[in-house]
């Protein structure tokens, strides 16, 4: 079965620093999709980035990064220059195809929170 | 565009009673799921649709029933609430190849069964 696995469960910094959030996956397939959500205090979920697992290329978004690797099975989300506004839940999930449909497994979140 | 609607936003109910959350999209996607978000577990499957009148039950389907006869809506009932089923429910859409893409939630209903 699939499983992600974000150890950290809170992280509190100060603005400005940059702050990593670790992602470990399991799964038997070697097709499959890896994705970070975050949620902000106001509940709802926002996607943030999809890799699909031929795709290990870093990725950078403004102050966002994503760091995949396959050997260590981990999709590691790093913030630079942390903000008030990033302060959230951020998940990590990953998707397989089961033959009839694909289904996320989420990790149970790290909690970041960004004071002044 | 509405995108994903969920109804109600709150609903507090009592034990035993019998209780729908409806979930709507506008965008025509086959696959839409539901979840429930609880502290310390993440966000848990409890039933998902591959298309309408296609349902298949998720990680956590006891206590719940589904149904899709239209494509753009799949309500989820608590058939008889329990106090373990107050959570926060979210519902969400999926695109791409075999759906594996990632999933767009709905804001989310938040229970609480008394």
């Amino acid at each position: 079965a699939q499983k992600v696995t974000q150890a950290q469960t809170e992280i509190s910094v100060v603005e400005k620093e940059d702050v990593t959030l670790d992602c470990v996956y399991e799964t038997r397939d070697t097709t499959y999709y890896l994705f970070w959500y975050k949620q902000p205090p106001s509940g709802e979920l926002v996607f943030l980035i999809r890799r699909n697992s031929f795709d290990e290329q870093n990725e950078i978004s403004g102050r966002y990064s994503w760091n995949f690797q396959k050997s260590t099975s981990s999709f590691n989300f790093t913030i630079t220059a942390s903000q008030v506004v990033d302060s959230a839940v951020y998940f990590c999930a990953l998707s397989e195809y089961t033959g009839t449909a694909s289904k996320l497994t989420f990790g149970t979140g790290t909690r970041l929170q960004v004071t002044l | 565009d509405a995108g994903i609607t969920q109804s109600p936003r709150y609903k507090i109910t009592e034990t035993g009673r019998q209780v729908t959350l409806m979930c709507h999209q506008t965008w025509s996607h086959s696959y839409m799921f539901w979840y429930r978000q609880d502290l310390g577990h993440g966000l848990r499957l409890i039933y998902y649709s591959a298309a309408a009148d296609i349902t298949d039950k998720g990680e956590v389907p006891d206590g719940y029933v589904v149904s899709r006869s239209k494509t753009e809506n799949f309500p989820l009932t608590l058939e008889s609430a329990t106090r373990s089923q107050t959570s926060v429910y979210f519902c969400a859409t999926k695109t791409g190849p075999n759906g594996l893409y990632e999933q767009y939630f709905g804001p989310g209903t938040r229970l609480t069964v008394t």
